[in-house]
């Protein structure tokens, strides 16, 4: 699976959008993007993931460059309650399982 | 039900203890994982289960011993752990449409090992 590359940590006001990229040159063609966040103390939580289009859900939008190569998962009105570690993964599909190596993740930090 | 379910919450054991963690899902996925997060770490993947047989051991020492008894149930069982297994302790379960995989997680055990 490609690796991924995303800032330490960011920070953004309540009720902005927050936009966490994610850098992922190595992608391969078959790979899926994945978004998970983790809020302290409790189980990652699944937020959206893509391939090619970008998608957008009751939680968030993922934008995926032309190239692939980065992403940009935007969260178009944070809340407080958004504060959270935000991992990119990318994963091939194939599969009925198989292991989600998470990176350092961005520490999102929403403040009023 | 999209719930992944823990017990206990918390636990502290000695060195000399057993003990297990239980995880359990009613979503009829038919892959479970074990993950170990220590603090300010990412989630690691210990072992994955697929259909009940055991997929995916990540070099994890014997002390741990997966056992998924089924397709709702995985549990941990722990023996002679050191401290510096204390961690956070994450079951997940998947699900793949059309070759896209989405694991959900349980909130986890947090584990003190004395």
């Amino acid at each position: 699976d490609a690796k991924t590359t995303q800032p330490t940590s960011m920070d953004c006001a309540e009720g902005r959008a927050a936009n966490l990229p994610c850098n992922h040159s190595t992608i391969s063609g078959n790979e899926y993007v994945y978004w998970y966040r983790q809020i302290h103390s409790q189980g990652p939580q699944y937020i959206i993931h893509g391939l090619k289009n970008n998608e957008t859900n009751e939680m968030a939008s993922l934008i995926i460059t032309e190239d692939r190569k980065s992403s940009t998962l935007i969260l178009p009105h944070a809340t407080l309650r958004d504060t959270a570690v935000y991992y990119c993964i990318v994963r091939g599909s194939g599969t009925s399982y198989g292991k989600l190596t998470f990176g350092q993740g961005t520490i999102l930090t929403v403040h009023p | 039900d999209t719930e992944v379910t823990q017990t206990p919450k918390h636990l502290v054991m000695g060195m000399t203890n057993k003990k297990s963690l239980k995880c359990e899902q009613h979503m009829g996925h038919r892959a479970m994982y074990w993950y170990k997060q220590k603090a300010k770490k990412p989630p690691e993947l210990m072992f994955v289960y697929s259909y009940e047989k055991l997929s995916i051991n990540e070099s994890v020492p014997s002390r741990f011993s997966p056992e998924c008894p089924n397709s709702s149930l995985l549990n941990l069982h722990l023996h002679a752990l050191q401290p510096e297994d204390s961690a956070l302790y994450l079951c997940a379960s998947s699900q793949t449409i059309q070759g896209v995989q989405t694991q959900y997680f349980g909130p986890g055990t947090r584990l003190l090992v004395l």
